[in-house]
C-alpha cells in the first residue's frame, strides 16, 4: 500500500488547452473522490465513483469536466479547454465501502492556466 | 444538505501556548465529523473523527476535538503547540447517506511562533 498517487503533480497550460490528471488509489479502495480546492479554501467535491461506477457529479463539474475509472482501478480527470478559472489544486482521495474512516488523499495535482 | 463554518481564517500562537481552532457545522440529518490537517505542499492527512460514543476525540499527537451536539460544534484543541503544528487544519463533516461525502470548511491556518 503505497497510499494515493497523483500525476503530474503540476502542471502549467494555456488557456483553451486541455489536461488529463491521472489518480491511482489504493488498491482495496472501492471509492475514488476527486476534489478540487482553490487558494485560502477548503477542498470542494467534483465526483466520485464506486468501483467503475461515476454516481454523483457537483454542479462545479461544468460540461468541460469528465472523470472516468475504468475497470474501477485508476482514475482520470479530463479539462477540455481551459480557461484561468480552473486554476486550483486537484486532489483525488479514496475510502473503502464506508465513510467511518474518512478518506486517504494523494498530494495533488497543482493546474496553472495562463 | 450540509456546511461547514471555520470561524477564524488564522490563529498566531506562541509555542507551547493552548490552542483552540473553531468549528460549526449544519445539518439536518447524522453526520460523521473530521479534522484534517494539510501541510505545505502536501495533500491532507486525517487528524482525527468523531463517529459516535465518547464526544471527546483525540489524535496521537496531542490534538483533540469535542463534538457538542447542542452547538453543533466540533471545535479542535490541543493544551500546547509546537513549532511543527504549523499547518491548515480543515474541519469536516460526511452525512450518512450512501456517498459518505465529505463536506469541508474554509480552513484555520495555524501558525506557531518561537
Amino acid at each position: 500500500d503505497t497510499g494515493v498517487s497523483q500525476d503530474p503533480r503540476h502542471k502549467i497550460t494555456k488557456r483553451g488547452q486541455n489536461v488529463t490528471f491521472r489518480c491511482d488509489p489504493i488498491s482495496e479502495h472501492n471509492r475514488l473522490y476527486w476534489y478540487r480546492q482553490t487558494l485560502g479554501q477548503g477542498p470542494e467535491f467534483l465526483t466520485y465513483f464506486q468501483n467503475e461506477a461515476q454516481l454523483e457529479k457537483s454542479r462545479l463539474l461544468s460540461d468541460r469536466f469528465s472523470a472516468e475509472r475504468p475497470k474501477g482501478s485508476f482514475s482520470t480527470l479530463e479539462i477540455q479547454r481551459t480557461e484561468q478559472g480552473d486554476s486550483a489544486m486537484y486532489l483525488c482521495a479514496s475510502s473503502s465501502g464506508t465513510g467511518v474512516n474518512g478518506y486517504t488523499f494523494g498530494s495533488g495535482t497543482r493546474l496553472t492556466v495562463v | 444538505a450540509q456546511s461547514v463554518t471555520q470561524l477564524d481564517s488564522q490563529v498566531p500562537v506562541f509555542e507551547e501556548a493552548p490552542v483552540e481552532l473553531r468549528c460549526n457545522y449544519s445539518s439536518s440529518v447524522s453526520v460523521y465529523l473530521f479534522w484534517y490537517v494539510q501541510y505545505p505542499n502536501q495533500g491532507l492527512q486525517l487528524l482525527l473523527k468523531y463517529l459516535s460514543g465518547s464526544t471527546l476525540v483525540e489524535s496521537i499527537n496531542g490534538f483533540e476535538a469535542e463534538f457538542n451536539k447542542s452547538q453543533t460544534s466540533f471545535h479542535l484543541r490541543k493544551p500546547s503547540v509546537h513549532i511543527s503544528d504549523t499547518a491548515e487544519y480543515f474541519c469536516a463533516v460526511s452525512s450518512m447517506d450512501s456517498s459518505y461525502k465529505l463536506i469541508f470548511g474554509s480552513g484555520t491556518r495555524l501558525l506557531v511562533r518561537p
